[in-house]
């Protein structure tokens, strides 16, 4: 079945300082990949997505490419800043299929000043 | 902005206790869903209804049951708790499953 699999935290980092977050995925189809972010104590909340092999999704600095070729969807930020402290998902869904979002298992950022 | 509503954001229950996480979203949503959220295993889908009148169920069921009330209304219930479903429970809503989902701010669930 689909899966997601992202790099394993703590991610620690100082201010400025560039930032990735791998992600692979698994699926049988064309799925449309996501990054989901949860700050402390609040629920998920989409950071950007991409539909479609090549598209680049980005807000709020953050980026990441879909891969088909390599089926990676990695996250970056040219410069983080302490308010990017939080957990952040990867996740898949395969609309034709109809099937819900799928998550990786989070990784934990932690940015310092 | 609403968005997603869950209800209660905290509660404790004693082992064997029965009781409803209740969710709705205005945002005229087809789809629904409730997950779980542990430590180091990310978000698990629990159930999910992909339209009103429809359930089905998702990775780790077992112990709960769902009721989609009405187009905005999708509840899951804990008939008799356990401690291993000590957890943080997320509702979420989507236009169409598949799509992008947008979650509430989650509830606290405390088993002893």
């Amino acid at each position: 079945g689909d899966s997601v699999t992202q790099m394993e935290g703590p991610v620690t980092l100082s201010e400025e300082a560039f930032l990735t977050i791998n992600c692979t995925y698994t699926a049988t189809g064309y799925p449309s990949l996501f990054w989901y972010v949860q700050y402390p104590g609040e629920g998920l909340q989409l950071l950007l997505k991409a539909t479609k092999a090549d598209d680049k999704g980005s807000n709020k600095g953050f980026e990441a490419t879909y891969r088909k070729e390599t089926t990676s969807f990695h996250l970056e930020k040219g410069s983080v800043q302490v308010s990017d402290s939080a957990v952040y998902f990867c996740a898949l869904s395969e609309l034709q299929a109809g099937t819900a979002l799928i998550f990786g298992k989070g990784t934990t950022l932690s940015v310092s000043s | 902005n609403a968005g997603v509503t869950q209800t209660p954001k905290f509660q404790v229950l004693k082992t064997g206790q029965s009781m409803t996480l209740q969710c709705a979203q205005d945002m005229n949503h087809n789809s629904m869903y409730w997950y779980r959220q542990d430590p180091g295993m990310g978000l698990r889908l629990i159930y999910y209804s992909a339209s009103e009148g429809t359930t089905d169920k998702g990775e780790v069921p077992n112990g709960y049951n769902v009721s989609r009330l009405n187009k905005r209304e999708f509840s899951l219930r804990l008939e008799s708790a356990a401690p291993s479903q000590t957890s943080v429970y997320f509702c979420a809503s989507s236009p169409v499953t598949g799509n992008t989902i947008y979650f509430g701010e989650g509830s606290w669930l405390t088993v002893v």
